[in-house]
């Protein structure tokens, strides 16, 4: 079946250190979705990736989507404290509708 | 406007009763989604509504766990004999029929012991 894998399983930086996490599929992904979730919250919505080769930038924020469609990025410019959290990649089932096959995520950790 | 809510924010329960778990997904989202999410893990599809169509049900891990909407709005995911390996937080999601955006509740965390 569809499965996402995502590294680095964990992440600890100082703040104003750059921070990158990777999404990668076996098979082609339909489109990529990239969620944040704070700690003890829920997930919130970052931003979705369709087109082969996307670039799509959120103030110190870029996401990428491979050429092929079987990766993705996410990199974080300069980390805050307030960049903490789980960052998950999730790919959609079109089986299911646009329901999410979620990576494990990435958890970063920020000091200050 | 009001987001997804779930109810209730916290539920322990002994091994093998039944529980239910609400969610109020916001107004006017025709599509609602279950997850499951264990500690440390991703989040795992349950199951999925649109509309007045037949659910999909795919994501269910077993025959204990079935899900229904009423009236095209409330859902409730019910677990039976509840199990220890079925403690994890519930999440709610929706989605509004022009987007592509999931919005999710603050989840139900189920602790069976």
């Amino acid at each position: 079946g569809q499965q996402v894998m995502q590294i680095p399983q964990y992440q600890h930086v100082q703040e104003g250190e750059d921070f990158t996490t990777y999404c990668n599929s076996s098979t082609t992904l339909s489109n990529i979705q990239w969620y944040k979730q704070r700690p003890g919250g829920h997930p919130v919505f970052l931003i979705q990736l369709v087109k082969s080769g996307e670039v799509k930038k959120q103030k110190r924020l870029t996401f990428q989507f491979g050429e092929a469609k079987k990766n993705s990025s996410l990199h974080i410019t300069a980390t805050q404290t307030t960049d903490v959290g789980t960052y998950f990649c999730a790919d959609s089932m079109y089986q299911a509708g646009t329901a999410l096959i979620f990576g494990k995520g990435t958890t970063l950790s920020v000091s200050s | 406007g009001a987001g997804v809510s779930q109810s209730p924010s916290n539920k322990v329960t002994e091994k093998g009763k039944d529980v239910e778990l609400r969610c109020d997904p916001i107004s006017g989202h025709t599509a609602l989604y279950w997850y499951r999410q264990s500690l440390g893990q991703g989040l795992e599809f349950l199951i999925y509504f649109q509309g007045n169509s037949a659910p999909d049900k795919s994501g269910l891990p077993s025959d204990r766990f079935s899900a229904e909407r009423t009236g095209g709005s409330v859902s409730t995911l019910t677990i039976q004999r509840t199990q220890q390996e079925d403690s994890a937080v519930y999440l709610c999601a929706s989605r509004s029929s022009g987007s592509y955006e999931q919005y999710f509740g603050p989840g139900t965390r189920l602790t069976v012991t």
